[in-house]
């Protein structure tokens, strides 16, 4: 719809595995995002990369790793996981990150379950 | 940093008649405000957006938004609402997102309106 894609769409995993989401734009765009939409908290910003440069972001566990091999391609790597960590993980872009006017364009998401 | 409130989770309207999502938002320097609609196990649509220029936004689906600069609000509208446009709204202003190591632009969110268009 949006030209934003992401696989998969559920994912079900113990805490003890390993896992990654993928997220492909389809748009020319060159900042990708990823937000956690959580039940009880409103949409949280977890990694920027603009021109494929990630803005670190200490605030977010390291069992979450972010890679952007390319400025169509934006993956996050998952390990050793915890039950909180289960909700919504959304992926975006934008033409550029710095452009205050830009719009943000979602893909549809990929429902996490941490068991 | 910058924030905006929805101060309604939900909002009940009859079909056919007009709806209104409010927003409010506090800001340094000029807003640069969102509305983006979300369905059931859907990612989030973009519907429209203020930069600058005219206070009445127009945007997908028939939707428009008045900013209000005294009132610091940014209401979402609709003349005549549908049963489909039964979803999660949210508005969300551009913002520099500080973290430990730096930052970076981003949206901020509002916690999101249920708006439920009965038949």
């Amino acid at each position: 719809e949006t030209g934003v894609t992401q696989t998969p769409r559920h994912l079900v995993m113990g805490m003890t595995n390993k896992k990654s989401l993928k997220c492909e734009q389809h748009l020319g765009h060159n900042a990708m995002y990823w937000y956690k939409q959580s039940a009880k908290k409103p949409l949280e910003l977890m990694f920027v990369y603009n021109f494929k440069e990630q803005t670190e972001n200490n605030s977010v566990p390291s069992r979450f790793s972010p890679e952007c091999p390319n400025s169509s391609h934006l993956f996050l790597h998952l390990h050793t996981l915890q039950p909180e960590d289960s909700a919504l993980y959304l992926c975006a872009s934008s033409q550029f990150s710095g452009a205050s006017t830009d719009t943000q364009y979602f893909g549809p998401g990929t429902r996490l379950t941490v068991l | 940093a910058q924030s905006v409130a929805q101060p309604e989770d939900q909002v009940n309207v009859a079909e056919g008649n007009p709806l209104t999502v409010k927003c409010t938002y506090s800001v340094s320097g000029n807003p640069y405000l969102f509305w983006y609609v979300q369905y059931p196990n859907r990612g989030l649509q973009f519907l429209l957006k203020y930069i600058t220029g005219d206070n009445l936004v127009k945007g997908s689906y028939g939707f428009e938004a008045e900013f209000n600069k005294s009132q610091t609000s940014f209401h979402l509208k609709k003349p005549s609402a549908l049963v489909s446009d039964s979803a999660l709204y949210f508005c969300a202003v551009r913002d520099w997102i500080p973290y430990s190591g730096g930052g970076a632009d981003g949206l901020t969110f509002g916690k999101g309106t249920h708006l439920i268009i009965q038949p």
